[in-house]
């Protein structure tokens, strides 16, 4: 079973323009993770974000976590081209072993 | 630094055919993982390696599936015999550790099963 599910599934903007998605997840976490998947690619860590913290920053890339809401968020400013892939969170349920949801599909056209 | 490798990175065979699949791991770490990715999906623990041990390995098949980590640093993982369901991106990945230490699981190519 999946803990995590983002939303929306796929998501289509200009180059230029900022790209939120979103994670909601069902039980406890320790931390949560985002991930992308270019086409073809294997997956590559984006960001942690620990349970106690609620917001983090990583170049273009700005998560928030809100515990209460079991949700998080993943926003990417002036999205670029090469920003096109899948993202995925992956909560560990308490147990530090991610479970993947079934990602957000983003087309950043150029 | 090389990643993590897999190979085949894309393999084509007939059900009830047996298929392996082989990963090596960043060195030094101590964890490594399978997942399985089906389309349009996210990836699916398969099972967890604490160096030789495995553990978390509770959504692994154990009828068709089997997996092994000899000394702790290549895995193979196999399928015998495939099925059509089977069909997906098989992925490996390592981390140095896991627990709450445990920042980032570096992922492989994956191999592209197809079961015809």
């Amino acid at each position: 079973s999946q803990q995590g599910e983002e939303d929306p599934q796929a998501l289509s903007i200009q180059e230029g323009e900022n790209a939120t998605m979103n994670c909601s997840y069902k039980t406890s976490i320790n931390n949560l993770q985002w991930y992308r998947q270019n086409s073809g690619r294997g997956l590559v860590h984006l960001i942690l974000i620990r349970s106690n913290e609620r917001e983090k920053h990583s170049g273009r890339l700005r998560v928030t976590l809100d515990t209460s809401k079991k949700s998080s968020s993943l926003l990417i400013t002036a999205s670029r081209a090469a920003d096109t892939a899948s993202y995925f969170c992956a909560t560990d349920g308490g147990s530090y072993i991610p479970t993947f949801g079934r990602g957000t599909s983003l087309i950043v056209h150029p | 630094e090389a990643g993590v490798v897999q190979s085949p990175r894309y393999k084509i065979i007939e059900k009830k055919q047996p298929v392996a699949f082989w990963c090596n791991p960043i060195s030094g770490h101590n964890t490594l993982y399978w997942y399985r990715q089906n389309l349009g999906q996210g990836p699916e623990l398969l099972i967890r390696y604490e160096n030789e041990e495995a553990v978390d390995d509770s959504q692994l098949p154990k009828d068709r599936f089997s997996a092994e980590r000899l000394k702790g640093v290549d895995s193979t993982l196999k399928i015998q015999p495939a099925e059509l369901g089977d069909s997906a991106v098989y992925l490996c990945a390592s981390s140095l550790d896991w627990g709450i230490s445990t920042d980032t699981q570096y992922f492989g190519p994956g191999t592209r099963l197809t079961v015809l």
